[in-house]
C-alpha cells in the first residue's frame, strides 16, 4: 500500500516568514495530492490540491509543488499569519475505485506574532 | 448540497463497554466512506473503508468493526472498548462519481475510554 512521510513534525516561524512542509510517497500509481488544514478540535479541511499532470499550483499565499520522478510534494505558505497556526496534513491517493487517502503524520505549524 | 453528519461529538465510556458511532451523508449517492482515528491530536490512521452497501475493508486489526447498512450510513462499533481505543474518530466521504478528489470529513467524535 501507499506510505506517506511528512516533515517536519513541528514548524515554528515568525509572522511574515515563509513555511515549507515536505512529503514523500511510495506508490507511483498515486495521482492526487491534497493538503488539509486542521485547527484545534476541528475537522481537517482541504486548502489546496495538485494532480500528477501538474508540477505547481498556487492559490494566494499558498502553493504546492510536485515532483513525480522523485515522489515528493511540498506545501509553501508565504507571509504567514497567526491564523495559519494549525496542523497540516498531506495525503496521496490513486484512482481505481477506492480512492483511499493515505495521510502523512501531520505538521504542527506555529506562527508567532 | 452535500453534507456529512457524525455523532456524538464527545463520548466518555468505561473500559469493556460497547461503542457505536454513526455517520451519514446527505445529498449524494454511492459515496466512498472512511473511518479514521487520530490519536494524540496527530496522524490520521485509516481504520475502515467502504465502496458500497455491505462492503467493508479493514486496514488495521483491532477490536473495532464497521458496517454500512445503507448507502449513506457508516457505523463504527466495538463490543468491548479498551483504554487504547481513546482518540478522535473521523468519518469521511469521497464522491465516487467525481473520481479521485478531496475527502470531506465529519465533525469528529472525541472518545475517552476510562
Amino acid at each position: 500500500g501507499e506510505n506517506v512521510e511528512q516533515h517536519p513534525s513541528t514548524l515554528s516561524v515568525q509572522e511574515g516568514d515563509s513555511a515549507v512542509i515536505k512529503c514523500t510517497y511510495s506508490d507511483s500509481a498515486s495521482n492526487y495530492f491534497p493538503w488539509y488544514k486542521q485547527e484545534l478540535g476541528k475537522r481537517p479541511q482541504l486548502i489546496i490540491d495538485i494532480r500528477s499532470n501538474v508540477g505547481e499550483k498556487k492559490d494566494q499565499r499558498i502553493a504546492v509543488t510536485l515532483n513525480k520522478t522523485a515522489k515528493h510534494f511540498s506545501l509553501h505558505i508565504t507571509e504567514t499569519q497567526p491564523e495559519d497556526s494549525a496542523v497540516y496534513f498531506c495525503a496521496a491517493s490513486s484512482s481505481g475505485g477506492s480512492y483511499i487517502p493515505t495521510f502523512g503524520r501531520g505538521t504542527s505549524l506555529i506562527v508567532h506574532p | 448540497s452535500q453534507t456529512i453528519h457524525q455523532w456524538p461529538a464527545t463520548l466518555v465510556q468505561p473500559v469493556g463497554s460497547p461503542l457505536s458511532l454513526e455517520c451519514t451523508v446527505e445529498g449524494t449517492s454511492n459515496p466512498n466512506l472512511y473511518w479514521y482515528r487520530q490519536a494524540a491530536g496527530r496522524g490520521l490512521q485509516l481504520l475502515f473503508y467502504s465502496v458500497g452497501i455491505g462492503q467493508i475493508s479493514s486496514e488495521v486489526p483491532q477490536n473495532l468493526s464497521a458496517s454500512r447498512p445503507q448507502d449513506r450510513q457508516f457505523i463504527l462499533s466495538s463490543k468491548k472498548l479498551l483504554l487504547s481505543d481513546s482518540g478522535f474518530y473521523l468519518c469521511a466521504w469521497i464522491p465516487r462519481r467525481t473520481g479521485n478528489t478531496e475527502a470531506f470529513f465529519g465533525q469528529g467524535t472525541r472518545l475517552t475510554v476510562v
